[in-house]
């Protein structure tokens, strides 16, 4: 089961971009890598989600260097309403393995 | 995109009372589901998987006889926290993927805030 290291925490002002790396240095072949955001009292939401290279939709980017050992969410231009815990995910898709949650990372977006 | 809905959003009860969570997969079937346990400012712990038509899996750490999980049709799992005291107070959430192997998408309930007084 690949575990997953993000920073506990991060800030950033509205309009920047928002970089959010993750760590999982023990992904298996058949690991995808998913993010999800969470906002207090609220079950995760889906971000984004990604093999390798860079996916992209209208929310977020996702980078994952071509060995796969770690994976990066960006986030244009932020605004106050992205103040939320991400979660990064990596499993197979099949039972539970995709589904244990790390840490996340609380990203604070200031005025 | 498929939806996966949680009722009751919040419930208090009384300390020795059971509580029944219900959690539906809309418009998609789910022979697999997941509850987690959430505490304040911590991770979703994942309690244990839901599996159509036989018994739970449950974490290590679990108590399947504290935690009653129902999953009896492909919509609809139910997770019963029986006897419920104060330390059972947190924020449970259910997940239900759709599509398979790469194409999997968890989708997660809005969560039940369980308050044992």
């Amino acid at each position: 089961l690949a575990k997953t290291t993000q920073p506990i925490s991060m800030d950033s002002y509205e309009g920047q971009e928002v970089n959010i790396t993750c760590s999982h240095n023990n992904i298996a072949t058949n690991d995808y890598i998913t993010w999800y955001q969470q906002f207090p009292s609220q079950g995760p939401r889906f971000i984004i989600q990604g093999y390798k290279t860079k996916v992209t939709n209208e929310v977020a980017s996702l980078f994952i260097p071509a060995d796969r050992k770690s994976s990066t969410l960006s986030l244009p231009r932020v605004s106050l309403s992205d103040t939320a815990v991400y979660y990064c995910l990596v499993g197979d898709g099949t039972g539970a393995n995709n589904l244990f949650f790390g840490t996340g990372t609380r990203l604070t977006v200031i005025p | 995109g498929a939806v996966v809905s949680q009722h009751p959003s919040r419930v208090i009860c009384k300390s020795g009372t059971s509580v029944k969570i219900e959690c539906r997969s809309l418009d998609f079937q789910a022979t697999t589901m997941f509850w987690y346990r959430q505490f304040p400012k911590k991770s979703l712990m994942l309690m244990a998987t839901s599996n159509e038509g036989s018994k739970a899996t449950y974490e290590q750490g679990v108590e399947k006889d504290k935690f009653l999980i129902n999953h009896a049709s492909l919509t609809l799992s139910t997770l019963t926290v029986t006897s419920a005291h104060p330390e059972d107070s947190s924020f449970y959430i259910c997940s239900a993927g759709a599509g398979s192997g790469l194409n999997t998408e968890a989708f997660f309930g809005q969560g039940t805030r369980l308050t044992v007084v």
